[in-house]
């Protein structure tokens, strides 16, 4: 069974302070996504990540996935309030997505 | 909007009641799974259907849930006699196409609280 831990679960910090959270396994993952959920929403794809050692940016957010494929990262820079939410990594083949528990990222101004 | 749309956004039902939880997919979109998230916990993979096709419903329960994505109409899955423990918020979510990397696209979800 693929299992990705997320870490740490809970991240509380003041606007414009830098980030970082994990998604880990000790399985090899196909690709890897990272979504985003408000709360009373869905989820919202922000990126796939698919060759190992691939680094990928969007905005502020940049999200690399580890060369073995067991592991991948999302850093935010100059954290805003707007980026509050529960981030989820992704992965598995096909149609039936693993995922992580999440991390609930807290952005005070 | 086209996006997916689940109704209703919030159930209520009593212990051995049913829950028929809708799911509209994407204009165009004919693949449809069903996620069920728990307080703290990801979501996890219930079943993916296609047009009047289950293809995968391994994450389902053996008893008591059944899901259906008729030719006509939207994606219902349902519970029958329900207990306290399927209280969760059930995600669905369509692509339109198959395959490990294709992008899936989230309904608002419905909160399924059992009394």
């Amino acid at each position: 069974t693929q299992l990705l831990e997320q870490s740490p679960q809970f991240l509380s910090i003041q606007e414009g302070e830098n980030l970082t959270v994990y998604c880990n396994s000790s399985s090899v993952f196909s690709s890897l996504q990272w979504y985003r959920q408000e709360p009373g929403e869905g989820p919202v794809l922000l990126v796939t990540v698919v060759t190992g050692g691939e680094v990928k940016k969007l905005k502020r957010l940049t999200f690399q996935f580890g060369d073995a494929r067991k592991d991948s990262s999302l850093h935010i820079t100059a954290a805003q309030p707007g980026d509050t939410g529960l981030y989820l990594c992704a992965g598995g083949g096909g149609n039936k997505l693993v995922f992580g528990a999440g991390t609930i990222l807290r952005v005070k101004s | 909007n086209a996006g997916v749309m689940q109704n209703p956004r919030h159930l209520v039902r009593r212990r051995g009641q049913e829950a028929r939880l809708r799911c509209s997919p994407m204009k165009g979109h004919s693949h449809v799974y069903w996620y069920r998230q728990l307080p703290e916990e990801g979501l996890k993979f219930m079943v993916y259907l296609q047009k009047e096709n289950i293809i995968d419903e391994s994450g389902m329960p053996k008893e008591r849930f059944s899901a259906e994505f008729p030719k006509e109409g939207p994606s219902i899955l349902r519970i029958q006699q329900v207990v306290r423990g399927d209280s969760a918020a059930y995600f669905c979510a369509s692509s339109l196409l198959a395959g490990t990397n294709e992008k899936l696209f989230f309904g608002s979800g419905t909160q399924l609280s059992v009394l």
